[in-house]
């Protein structure tokens, strides 16, 4: 199996964009997560989705911030406009259910200047 | 709402010492997880607890789950270099993981 697959790997824009990030979880497992990890706030869980339904999204900053799933293989997270805050890692993680192991991907390392 | 806790933030260690980082949840958890993130990389799962009073090893690591499952920890004996990066706890609550604060660990060689 690939394991998690995120797309980009890096992304720099320019504040007042509009920034999407791409997740293809392994196949089979029916929950997926979006963290953000930086320096001053650690690993922060953003939203996360069972059977492509989003469950929790108490994690999600402001309107700002926008996740899909329109399918199990398949989630994206939007942010529009970016703000130089914006500025972490991204994770995508997914798992057989919500409370058990995590795989996560490779993150979408975003710069907002 | 829940919030699990990580000490020390930071630990810096001569090669060879033990290394012990600590895990406390404000609410009793269902299990726990451990994983580590190695510099640069992603967070990569060790293993999970569920029963009051486990205790599981790994090669050089022991886990270990409180009794009254509110709190755990990693201790790594003698470590190594390659036991660099930063090593989070996760606990289960109600219905999701709750990913604590990490531990972040320097071996010098």
């Amino acid at each position: 199996d690939a394991g998690v697959i995120q797309s980009p790997r890096h992304e720099v824009t320019e504040m007042g964009q509009e920034v999407t990030l791409r997740c293809k979880p392994i196949s089979g497992h029916n929950s997926l997560f979006w963290y953000r990890q930086t320096m001053m706030r650690g690993l922060e869980l953003l939203i996360y989705f069972n059977n492509n339904v989003p469950i929790d999204d108490s994690g999600m900053p402001e309107d700002r911030f926008s996740a899909k799933m329109p399918n199990a293989s398949f989630s994206t997270l939007k942010i529009q406009p970016s703000e130089p805050r914006d500025s972490a890692v991204y994770f995508c993680a997914s798992s057989h259910g919500a409370a058990l192991e995590q795989f996560f991907g490779p993150g979408t390392r975003l710069t907002v200047l | 709402g829940q919030q699990v806790m990580q000490i020390p933030q930071y630990q810096h260690v001569q090669e060879g010492e033990d290394f012990t980082t600590y895990c406390n949840s404000s609410t009793t958890l269902s299990n726990i997880q451990w994983y580590k993130q190695r510099p640069g990389g992603h967070p990569v799962f060790l293993i999970q607890l569920v029963k009051s009073g486990e205790v599981k090893k790994q090669k050089r690591l022991t886990f270990q789950f409180g009794e009254a499952k509110k709190n755990s920890s990693l201790h790594i004996t003698a470590t190594q270099t390659t036991d660099v990066g930063t090593y989070f706890c996760a606990g289960r609550g109600t219905d999701k993981l709750i990913f604590g604060t990490g531990t972040r660990l320097q071996v010098f060689p």
